[in-house]
């Protein structure tokens, strides 16, 4: 069946670094593209960043924009979020999520169960 | 910048109707996704495109819209469909992919 687990969250320090990581299976990885989305403690969704299915173009919110690299290794079937200068503000649960394009219209359709990044001194 | 707002919270009686709306410029442009999200859980696709349903999503579940709205509409609304809802578009000026402010669903 169609899974995305996340992995790589944990508690930092600010200012420090964290990669997340995506494994994707039971789907053709490389022909969709990958999104990001996060969700701070009690507070609603909030878009991170998405990634082509090939890679080849990527877009971030602004409020990681300049700190984030989305990428992925199709290879390996897996999506990366290098997030850098972490703030307390980025405390939130990640979600990698798959998106569906179509003619009309764009979708996310899959979602991971998501993995916790909490940013505290 | 553009946004995409709910209104908070809104409340039904169990087997009644609710309509939540999402208004946002990029509506204009792009259809509204609707997405579930019950406490402790990722978030679950309910309405894709101009009023599509996953496979497994009840048909009570529905959506449409006008201009710059978008609703999605819980006819004969069930216990288990108490959550929060969030819809989601594209969006072609500033950010390219926008979340709903979120509304939470109270079943009575």
């Amino acid at each position: 069946q169609v899974q995305l687990v996340e992995s790589g969250g944990g508690v930092v320090q600010p200012g420090r670094s964290l990669r997340l990581s995506c494994a994707a299976s039971g789907f053709t990885f490389g022909n969709y593209g990958m999104h990001w989305v996060r969700q701070a403690p009690g507070k609603g969704l909030e878009w991170v960043a998405v990634i082509w299915h090939d890679g080849s173009n990527q877009y971030y919110g602004d409020s990681v924009k300049g700190r984030c690299t989305i990428s992925r290794d199709n290879s390996k079937n897996t999506l990366y979020l290098q997030m850098n200068s972490l703030r307390v503000e980025d405390t939130a649960m990640y979600y990698c999520a798959r998106e569906v394009t179509r003619p009309d219209y764009y979708y996310i359709d899959v979602w991971g169960k998501g993995t916790t990044v909490t940013v505290s001194s | 910048s553009s946004e995409l707002t709910q209104d908070p919270a809104v409340s039904v009686a169990l087997g009644q109707t609710v309509r939540i709306t999402c208004q946002g410029h990029s509506l204009r442009s792009f259809y509204a996704n609707w997405f579930q999200q019950r406490p402790g859980q990722a978030p679950v696709l309910v309405i894709y495109g101009k009023n599509n349903r996953p496979s497994g999503i009840p048909d009570r579940f529905s959506g449409s819209s006008s201009g710059d709205t978008a609703s999605l509409t819980i006819t004969g609304a069930q216990a288990e469909d108490e959550a929060d809802y969030y819809c989601n578009s594209r969006d072609n000026s500033g950010i390219p992919y926008l979340f709903g402010t979120g509304t939470k669903v109270t079943v009575l």
